[in-house]
């Protein structure tokens, strides 16, 4: 499969965990993205990453939410103390300079 | 930044007829314009995009017209089968690094 993969596809957590996603993006992909998508909403922005560059970053992600893409290909998103208001699916995506983005399946987040 | 309204948020039409979706955006500076389905449980997929130096595109039966004078775009859907139900989500980008996306129409495509 040569498409965006995530790990977990489901995590159930207890408040107060830490969690870590990772994001595989399509290999020649330099862009890669990061979003949260609540139940009835669109995807919301995290965050950006150009090559390992992190370039952008919402406000949305306070100090308990890192994101990581250490050799510019594969991402990590770590969330410290876990909340319930965290409980969402997040989404990857990776692109290349023609902006098109691919998404990958999510990782579904359920915080206890 | 940016700011994307869609309407309506669900939209019921009969098999055959057409849909059409409508977002605003308010900066002026965005100039690419995705649209995406996303059925349920799974991942958005991108349908069609435009960009700012194009009024109109159009593939089989979807078509995106953009306004940048009134900051809006609209996808059509023609000839709508029941394979069309999903949500729909506009989405522009903004200062190249940023997508923000509309909140979403669930559409109903009735056989």
């Amino acid at each position: 499969d040569t498409g965006v993969s995530q790990d977990p596809r489901h995590k159930i957590t207890k408040r107060g965990q830490n969690v870590t996603f990772r994001c595989d993006p399509i290999s020649e992909h330099n862009r890669l993205y990061w979003y949260r998508q609540t139940l009835g909403q669109g995807p919301e922005f995290l965050t950006y990453f150009q090559n390992e560059a992190q370039l952008e970053k919402s406000r949305l992600l306070s100090d308990r939410f890192s994101a990581e893409r250490p050799k510019g290909s594969f991402s990590t998103l770590e969330i410290q103390r876990t909340e319930q208001g965290d409980s969402a699916m997040y989404l990857c995506a990776s692109s290349s300079s023609g902006n098109e983005q691919f998404f990958g399946p999510g990782t579904r987040l359920t915080v206890l | 930044g940016e700011n994307v309204e869609q309407h309506p948020s669900t939209l019921s039409v009969q098999e055959g007829d057409s849909a059409v979706i409508k977002c605003t955006y308010s900066d002026s500076a965005s100039n690419y314009f995705p649209w995406y389905k996303q059925e349920l449980g799974k991942r958005p997929q991108l349908i069609i995009d435009i960009r700012s130096n194009v009024g109109e595109k159009k593939d089989q039966r979807i078509a995106v017209t953009l306004n940048k004078t009134a900051k809006h775009f609209s996808l059509h859907i023609t000839e709508t089968q029941p394979e069309d139900s999903a949500v729909y989500f506009c989405a522009a980008l903004y200062n190249f690094n940023k997508f923000y996306f509309g909140s979403g129409t669930k559409l109903n495509v009735k056989p």
